[in-house]
């Protein structure tokens, strides 16, 4: 069964810093994709980012990028020049091939990310 | 484009109500999935529609919990008989469903459910 593990609970930055958030999974599967949201105060959960585990190049959205360690089964997401807004929880999830049939998501406990000015 | 629209936002039902919830979906996704948040167990898979049909509910409660997509344009969950342990956040989400994009799923704001 695939696993999504969040180890971090809560991290505190400085505005303008860099921040890193790790995500480690475990799947059977040999492609399959990973994916950072984040969830805002209101509640809303906004996607941000997605690697393909075939791709071997770091996906990279605007201040977000990721660092992917296949053998380390490790996705973790980076977010350079913080803001205010950037404040919220981040949910790592990643959703096999063979569940393409389902769509099923499965998603960390996330990390709750302040951003102090 | 509106992206996907859940409502209520909020509701609140007595213990034994029955509670339905709407969502209208991004328009051209053809898939739409429901999940469930709380502060124990976090975000839950309950289930998944493809072009209007039943694919997946695992993640559904067998007894009580049922979800319905009469059209393209909306899905509904439906849950009889309330209990306290159904307060949680109910999240809506689309996918295009077709090719690699399928993997991409956009959620609604959700819907706040509370069972006194």
């Amino acid at each position: 069964a695939q696993k999504v593990t969040q180890t971090q609970t809560s991290i505190s930055v400085m505005e303008k810093t860099t921040v890193t958030m790790d995500c480690v999974y475990e799947t059977q599967d040999s492609s399959y994709f990973l994916f950072w949201y984040k969830q805002t105060a209101s509640g809303e959960i906004v996607f941000l980012i997605r690697q393909d585990s075939y791709k071997k190049e770091n996906a990279t959205v605007g201040h977000y990028s990721l660092n992917f360690q296949k053998p380390k089964s490790s996705i973790g997401l980076i977010i350079t020049a913080t803001q205010i807004e950037d404040s919220a929880v981040y949910f790592c999830a990643m959703r096999e091939s063979l569940n393409t049939n389902t769509g099923k998501l499965t998603f960390g406990d996330g990390t709750v990310l302040t951003v102090k000015p | 484009n509106a992206g996907v629209i859940q409502t209520p936002r909020h509701k609140v039902t007595g213990k034994g109500q029955e509670a339905t919830l709407w969502c209208e979906p991004i328009s051209g996704h053809s898939a739409v999935f429901w999940y469930r948040q709380t502060i124990v167990q976090g975000l839950e898979f309950l289930t998944y529609f493809r072009n209007q049909a039943p694919i997946d509910d695992s993640g559904m409660p067998k007894e009580r919990f049922s979800a319905q997509m009469p059209n393209q344009s909306h899905s509904t969950l439906k849950i009889q008989s309330t209990q306290p342990q159904d307060s949680a956040v109910y999240l809506c989400a689309s996918s295009f469903g077709q090719g690699a994009s399928q993997n991409t799923l956009y959620f609604g704001a959700g819907t706040r459910l509370s069972v006194l």
